[in-house]
């Protein structure tokens, strides 16, 4: 089984700060992990994905997130916050092999973004 | 391509009636998966369906079925609907369902149960 924690549900930056959104993850098995974005009155749209290869994954948007396996955490990360960020992050694991490959979803973090 | 399509985009319905809701996946695509959100409980995986075949099923009632069209096409259906069934209720595509493969997301359809 797997499961997907996303610490803080709200993050509030200013415009052109480090945006930092926290996720980590269980799994007994090597996994997938990606992150979805979701806008106001829209669905999740895919920001990046780890499967195999390098760690540092480069999504949409600039933004970018980096699969550390000694710490079972996939954080998202963006240099310059921009004010079309804000909106509802998600990330989500699945597993590589065996046990279901339904997506396992965190609650999501809401990302505020200041003026 | 175009993306994922989901009919009706805002529902209200009455405590009892019935629901169906419509999911056009992309072109190509062969997994179909429903997911609820809500609030509270985030994003609840419903079922999938591969093939017209439902592939896997989440923690959900009864009252919620689904169904694969040849084309791919999904439909799923609430019965007797509650209060709570209220939510947005997304439909997602995948090319094959694999677990490397990303989902794309409907719009949602936004029922309202009163």
């Amino acid at each position: 089984a797997q499961s997907v924690t996303q610490l803080g549900s709200h993050v509030s930056v200013s415009e052109g700060a480090l945006v930092l959104l926290r996720c980590n993850y269980s799994s007994s098995v090597p996994p997938y992990l990606f992150w979805y974005v979701q806008y106001p009155n829209q669905g999740l749209q895919l920001l990046l994905k780890y499967t195999t290869g390098a760690t540092l994954v480069k999504g949409i948007n600039g933004f970018e997130a980096e699969f550390k396996k000694s710490e079972t955490s996939f954080h998202l990360t963006k240099p310059s916050a921009h004010m079309s960020d804000a909106a509802e992050y998600f990330c989500a694991v699945t597993l590589a092999s065996g046990g279901s490959y339904i997506p396992t979803f965190g609650r999501g973090t809401s990302l505020i973004v200041h003026p | 391509k175009a993306g994922v399509t989901q009919t009706p985009r805002y529902l209200i319905k009455t405590r009892g009636q019935q629901v169906t809701l419509s999911c056009s996946p992309i072109s190509g695509h062969r997994s179909v998966s429903w997911y609820q959100q809500t609030p509270g409980q985030g994003l609840q995986f419903l079922f999938e369906y591969f093939s017209e075949t439902q592939r896997n099923k989440g923690n959900f009632p009864g009252r919620f079925s689904g169904r694969q069209f040849s084309n791919s096409r999904s439909e799923m259906n609430v019965s007797t609907l509650e209060l709570g069934d209220s939510a947005l209720y997304l439909c997602a595509s995948s090319l094959t369902g694999q677990s490397s493969y990303e989902q794309y997301f409907g719009p949602g359809t936004r029922l309202t149960v009163t």
